[in-house]
């Protein structure tokens, strides 16, 4: 089975960093470009960076640029989503998802919640 | 930035009947337009992509048509399970962009 999982969310203060992971099995990851989609509490989906399969390609949102960095592992069929000088606006669901375009399979999400 | 605006943004639906969702590009996308179903705490699903193709295990009664700026998502006789949030995806252009969701209740 196609599988994706996202891990390390977490409360965390304004200005503060965090790492979230997403695992992928039942697929060649290194055959894949993946992405990191965001979705604040009540809104709608945010595209946040894509890194295609062997990092020669990789673009950022905007407002992320500078602060995240997107990397991935294939000998670990893992992604990762670097985040420092997080924002209160940067408080979302962060899901890693397969695809350039269109996205499938994505994971279950992660919670990022930056507050004081 | 590709602004992708959706309507609208709850659609009050009976079982059986049909469903049509919007889904407007404010500059053309070609046919790089993708639709999602996302339910309450779970991961979007993928339906429809380049404009019209259904995703795998996605059954006949949902259907996507459209060309340029202008798509249209329908569920053609709504069941019970797709009560749910629909998305619209362009990615013609960087930064992909996603339309805000429509919502489709049970009427």
């Amino acid at each position: 089975e196609v599988q994706l999982v996202e891990s390390g969310g977490d409360l965390v203060q304004p200005g503060g960093s965090l790492r979230l992971s997403c695992a992928a099995s039942g697929f060649t990851f290194s055959d894949y470009w993946m992405t990191w989609v965001r979705q604040a509490p009540g809104k709608g989906l945010e595209w946040v960076a894509y890194m295609n399969h062997d990092e020669s390609e990789i673009y950022y949102l905007d407002s992320v640029k500078g602060r995240f960095t997107i990397s991935r592992d294939n000998a670990k069929n893992s992604l990762y989503l670097q985040m420092i000088s997080l924002r209160a606006e940067d408080t979302a669901v962060y899901y890693c998802a397969r695809g350039n375009g269109w996205y499938q399979p994505w994971g279950r999400g992660t919670l990022v919640t930056v507050s004081s | 930035e590709i602004v992708m605006t959706q309507s609208p943004a709850t659609l009050s639906v009976s079982p059986g009947e049909r469903a049509t969702l919007s889904c407007r590009a404010s500059q053309s996308v070609s046919n790089k337009l993708a639709w999602y179903q996302q339910k309450p705490g779970q991961a979007p699903r993928l339906l429809i992509y380049d404009i019209s193709t259904r995703a795998t295990d996605i059954p006949a009664r949902f259907s996507g048509s459209g060309s340029g700026r202008e798509f249209t998502l329908t569920i053609s006789s709504l069941q019970s399970e797709d009560f749910a949030v629909y998305s619209c995806q362009q990615y013609n252009n960087w930064p992909r962009t996603f339309g805000q969701g429509t919502k489709v209740e049970i009427k």
